[in-house]
């Protein structure tokens, strides 16, 4: 069956323009997660949604970060004002339930110059 | 606070070999432990996943220990072969958190 999906793949964008990251989790799986990862370093715990709602968001690093999953299948990870720091692969998962296997996407890659 | 680390960064080593990729963690609170494989410039697959209440998991020349008590994991990889070259990481779920926290993985490459 089909994996994690994530678009789009790459983004080059200019500070302080907004951005919007798409992840398409495996179908039925109600927990939804987003990392971060810079190069070198493994992946940083960002937010967690089981269904719709935002579990956990305690490694959202300002309130420029924002992400929802409003019927509980596609998330959006949303970045207003972005600084050349955010630059980053960003990582969505998602699992069966809350403390199941994670299965992983491909990524987007958000370069900000 | 949890952290999680992997010794070592890099190995190379050559095909064939049979070899062992180290992880630990500070806090023993964790639910499962998961072993990824990531290949340059993209994702992460899962490889073995080790419940909290096992001891061992494997998978074809992949074999995942746990050792909670004394905040370790090993990756044991037999036979190696160029293909297994890649970013091995490790991450633990946390105990009351949904979320796992990773280790800065080892870059393996097997020299042919």
């Amino acid at each position: 069956g089909a994996g994690v999906s994530q678009t789009p793949s790459n983004k080059v964008t200019e500070k302080g323009k907004y951005v919007e990251l798409r992840c398409d989790p495996i179908s039925g799986h109600t927990a939804l997660y987003w990392y971060r990862q810079s190069l070198g370093q493994g992946p940083e715990f960002l937010i967690y949604f089981q269904g719709t709602g935002a579990a956990d968001d305690s490694g959202l690093p300002n309130d420029r970060f924002f992400a929802v999953r409003p019927e509980g299948s596609v998330s959006t990870l949303k970045i207003q004002r972005t600084e050349r720091g955010d630059s980053a692969v960003y990582l969505c998962a998602s699992s069966t339930t809350s403390f199941g296997e994670q299965f992983f996407g491909p990524g987007t890659r958000l370069t900000v110059l | 606070k949890q952290e999680v680390t992997q010794i070592p960064a890099a190995l190379s080593v050559p095909e064939g070999e049979n070899l062992v990729l180290n992880c630990s963690f500070t806090d023993s609170a964790i639910y499962n432990l998961q072993w990824f494989r990531q290949d340059p410039g993209k994702g992460l697959t899962s490889l073995l996943l080790i419940q909290s209440s096992q001891r061992e998991q494997t998978s074809g020349r992949l074999n995942a220990s746990l050792d909670k008590s004394s905040g370790r994991s090993t990756l044991y990889i037999a036979a190696s072969q160029p293909g297994d070259s890649a970013t091995y990481l490790c991450a633990v779920g946390i105990q009351g958190a949904q979320k796992l926290v990773f280790g800065q993985g080892t870059r393996l490459t097997i020299n042919p």
